[in-house]
């Protein structure tokens, strides 16, 4: 599986809109974008995941540039629930294993 | 999507015994792996757990230290044999359906080796 690189901390202002990004400079074509976070003290949560195209639901968006190499995890109301570490990791889908990197940890203060 | 319960949340036990962990997911899942997370750590795969076959060990992991069952699609252990200090961290399993094409995870369990 392709790596990626994140930064390790981010800081956003509760109701601002926190922009995480993520670099898979080596992705291979048929390797997907994953965003899971953890809140303190609990499993991982999956978030959101795309391929090509951008993509919304209801918790976040998520910008995948045209040549793939790097994305960008958008909350657009952060509040302070949102604080947690956002792992990025491309993976292949059908049950290939998952295997996470260091993370950001996002701080959202009032 | 499916839901997870693993058992017990936490622990606290003696070096060289052993633990076993429990999970038992509410529908049927196609791939089922574990996870530790040693503290202030990422997560690290330990193994996936085949259901009627010996489980898949990530480089570092040895069946010995860490037998796993998964006799069906909707329940797996993971043993954490004769415990050190060293072993003290959050397992994790977690599961995925060929479907969903995500992971979810239980809630970890927490442990400690005296």
């Amino acid at each position: 599986d392709a790596k990626t690189t994140q930064p390790p901390s981010m800081d956003c202002a509760e109701g601002r809109a926190a922009n995480l990004p993520c670099n898979h400079s080596t992705i291979s074509g048929n390797e997907y974008v994953y965003w899971y976070r953890q809140i303190h003290s609990q499993g991982p949560q999956y978030i959101i995941h795309g391929l090509k195209n951008n993509e919304t639901n209801e918790m976040a968006s998520l910008i995948i540039t045209e040549d793939r190499k790097s994305s960008t995890l958008i909350l657009p109301h952060a509040t302070l629930r949102d604080t947690a570490v956002y792992y990025c990791i491309v993976s292949r889908t059908g049950g290939f294993k998952t295997i996470f990197g260091a993370g950001t940890r996002l701080f959202v203060k009032a | 999507s499916a839901v997870i319960s693993q058992k017990p949340s936490r622990d606290i036990c003696q070096r060289g015994t052993s633990l076993t962990i429990q999970c038992q997911v509410d529908s049927q899942v196609t791939m089922m792996f574990w996870y530790r997370q040693q503290p202030g750590q990422s997560l690290t795969l330990i193994a996936t757990a085949n259901q009627g076959s010996e489980a898949t060990y990530e480089s570092g992991f040895v069946i010995d230290k860490f037998p796993i069952s998964r006799p069906n699609l909707t329940f797996s252990t993971l043993t954490v044999s004769n415990m050190s200090p060293e072993d003290s961290s959050i397992y994790l399993c977690s599961g995925m359906t060929a479907t969903n094409e995500k992971l979810f995870f239980g809630s970890g369990t927490q442990l400690s080796v005296l």
